[in-house]
């Protein structure tokens, strides 16, 4: 079965400090990694898309990186509207019978609060 | 434009009700999810279209019943549901296909804010 488990499970940061989110997975084949950020009451916003292991996206304060094992998701020194809950899911490789590729498997997320 | 369009916002319905949740998008995607969310808690998948046909139902009540009109409508009706049903419901969209190279990230619409009186 898929497991994805995010750490922490909330951290609390001052405007500046940098810091990273921790995303582990256990996958049967991974076909990709996703990272989401959620506004409370807000459908997941989509930011990066990660496939295989060594490889890095970048979107403003963020950077997004992937082992075989877990991602990071960095941010560099953040903002108070940097402030949500991140979320992190994993889609596995399709089966023979077509059908688990339709799954994401997302994680408990992380609350992220920036204090100005 | 990666919109995804649910109606309404927010739903008020009584046990003995019949509502439907609409979700609609407009690009091209070919696979459509709905999941539930409650609160402090991740989205969980309830059911997946792909081409129009239901390929995932995660062992989800009778009382959700999803409809995929065309590719580009996902419909989820509700009966005689259970206040513990009360979530926001979402819905996504991907690009899909039987593939694994068209199976790539999904967008989520904004959410219907259920409650169940």
């Amino acid at each position: 079965e898929d497991q994805v488990t995010q750490s922490p499970e909330a951290l609390r940061l001052q405007e500046g400090e940098s810091s990273s989110l921790n995303c582990s997975y256990t996958v049967s084949g991974l076909r990709g990694l996703f990272w989401y950020r959620q506004d409370p009451g807000k459908g997941p916003e989509f930011l990066f898309t990660l496939y295989s292991a060594g490889e890095e996206k970048e979107k403003e304060r963020l950077k997004a990186t992937l082992t075989k094992k877990e991602s990071f998701l960095h941010i560099t020194a953040p903002k108070p509207e940097d402030s949500a809950t991140y979320l992190c899911a994993v889609r596995p490789r399709g089966d023979a019978g077509g059908t688990s590729y339709g799954k994401l498997t997302f994680g408990q997320g992380t609350i992220l609060t920036v204090h100005p | 434009d990666t919109e995804v369009t649910q109606t309404p916002k927010h739903l008020v319905m009584g046990m003995t009700n019949k509502k439907s949740l609409k979700c609609e998008q407009h690009m091209g995607h070919r696979a459509m999810y709905w999941y539930k969310q409650k609160a402090k808690k991740p989205p969980e998948l309830m059911f997946v279209y792909s081409y129009e046909k239901l390929s995932i139902n995660e062992s989800v009540p009778s009382r959700f019943s999803p409809e995929c009109p065309n590719s580009s409508l996902l419909n989820l009706h509700l009966h005689a549901l259970q206040p513990e049903d009360s979530a926001l419901y979402l819905c996504a969209s991907s690009q899909g296909g039987w593939t694994d190279a068209m199976n790539t990230e999904a967008f989520f619409g904004q959410g219907t804010r259920l409650t169940v009186v």
